[in-house]
């Protein structure tokens, strides 16, 4: 059965750094997301992305991030300047319809 | 705006036995769906089961089966005949039927199954 999949499953990186956080959708789905997760808290949306665009994003989602589709088969999410409290589980998502979302494995980013 | 809460940080069963976890949610809108995802250990969240608010029936898939009560904002998941694999972290999650990509999750509930 088809995966959404995501690499790395663990980042380490200093306060201030430039973060790429990548996935692979599932081939034909056609809506793509990501989540995060603090340690202890709830997932929580960060933005949404159909058609080569943001959709839909949470005031999480401030300048410091951005998403991409650089091919056709993955979806980054970028983080310009990372802030201790960044640090977090970061999950992928698709969907092809834009209802069921399928999840991936998700990405540990430890800021130190 | 809309809340989900699990107020069972975790719960246990025994194997084959049935359990059930608990989910309330506040929203003033009439049409929304609901979700149980199950995520084991390392592993990614995958959907258990939907339920479509405009929908009175409850929806099952195998073993499990909902409680969907729209009025009390209640939405319980029923795990029947539990086996060791459903030992998981299970998140009720809501979204509005009105065009928006959020899903707005719970606190988690971590099941234990026990032999």
């Amino acid at each position: 059965e088809p995966e959404v999949t995501q690499t790395p499953s663990h980042q380490v990186t200093q306060m201030g750094q430039e973060v790429i956080l990548r996935c692979v959708p599932i081939s034909n789905h056609l809506y793509f997301y990501w989540y995060r997760q603090i340690l202890g808290q709830k997932v929580e949306f960060l933005v949404s992305f159909y058609n080569n665009e943001i959709s839909e994003k949470s005031e999480i989602f401030d300048d410091q991030f951005s998403v991409e589709r650089p091919d056709g088969s993955n979806f980054t999410l970028k983080i310009r300047s990372t802030k201790l409290e960044d640090s977090a589980m970061y999950f992928c998502a698709s969907s092809h319809t834009g209802l069921d979302r399928f999840f991936g494995p998700g990405t540990r980013l430890t800021v130190l | 705006a809309q809340t989900v809460t699990q107020s069972q940080p975790e719960m246990s069963v025994q194997e084959a036995e049935t359990v059930t976890l608990s989910c309330t949610y506040d929203t003033s809108e009439s049409d929304y769906y609901l979700f149980w995802y199950k995520q084991p250990p390392s592993r990614q969240m995958i959907l258990v089961i939907r339920q479509e608010a405009y929908k009175q029936q409850n929806a099952t898939e195998n073993r499990f089966s909902v409680n969907f009560q729209k009025a009390a904002k209640s939405f319980s998941l029923k795990i029947s005949d539990s086996q060791l694999g459903d030992a998981a972290m299970y998140f009720c999650a809501y979204r509005s039927a009105v065009w928006t990509d959020k899903l707005i999750f719970g606190t988690g509930t971590r099941l234990q199954v026990f032999p």
